[in-house]
């Protein structure tokens, strides 16, 4: 059965730092993944897809295959980072299994 | 992108009751998904919804509990029957287009 961990529900650092938030997954097919934020108040967002290697807002995440990790990172954290973090799985049917979030917190 | 209305978006409700949540998307869709969002935890996919035919319930989730309509390709209802406190969450309406899934803003129900 496909699983997706993210090992830290808090993280906090500090503005400019670098942040990086893990993910691990397990899944026995080809996995496309995804990072999905939730900004205080606001609607679950897509922020970035593996299959775009694309960076957004300044993140970007690196599929590991050999570690069946996709981490998030930016090298300079901002405030208004600061957000709910989901790692998704996406298998058959468009369907997605969530990781259980990590709360990011970017302190002045 | 998507435009997804969920109505209500919070309702406080009693025990063995059973409240019917609205999804309505602002162009036609093949797929909605519907998911749980228990207090502290992740999301949870109940079922896919295609117009047409009926729901398909992922593991732990039955058609009795939660009934699915799904009369158009615009428009959803999930409902939560008979419930009880546990089933104190937020209740998301999803579509996917061009390979993203669009969230509506969510209902969140309590159940006294």
């Amino acid at each position: 059965a496909q699983r997706v961990t993210q090992p830290e529900k808090l993280l906090s650092v500090f503005k400019g730092a670098p942040v990086e938030l893990k993910c691990n997954y397990s899944y026995s097919g080809s996995p496309e993944l995804f990072w999905y934020v939730q900004y205080s108040r606001q609607r679950l967002q897509l922020l970035l897809r593996h299959i775009s290697r694309e960076s957004i807002k300044g993140f970007t995440a690196d599929l590991n295959k050999g570690e069946t990790s996709f981490h998030l990172k930016k090298p300079f954290a901002q405030e208004e980072d600061s957000a709910m973090y989901y790692c998704a799985l996406q298998t058959s049917g468009s369907r997605l299994t969530f990781g259980e979030g990590t709360q990011l917190t970017v302190n002045p | 992108s998507a435009v997804i209305s969920q109505k209500p978006s919070r309702d406080i409700c009693q025990r063995g009751t059973s409240l019917t949540i609205q999804c309505q998307v602002d162009s036609q869709v093949t797929m909605m998904f519907w998911y749980r969002q228990q207090p502290g935890q992740s999301l949870t996919l109940i079922a896919t919804a295609n117009q047409g035919s009926e729901a398909t319930y992922e593991s732990g989730f039955v058609i009795d509990k939660f009934p699915i309509s799904r009369p158009n390709l615009t428009f959803s209802t999930l409902t939560v029957s008979n419930m009880s406190p546990e089933d104190s969450s937020i209740y998301l309406c999803s579509v996917q287009r061009t390979g993203e899934l669009f969230f509506g803003e969510g209902s969140r129900l309590t159940v006294l």
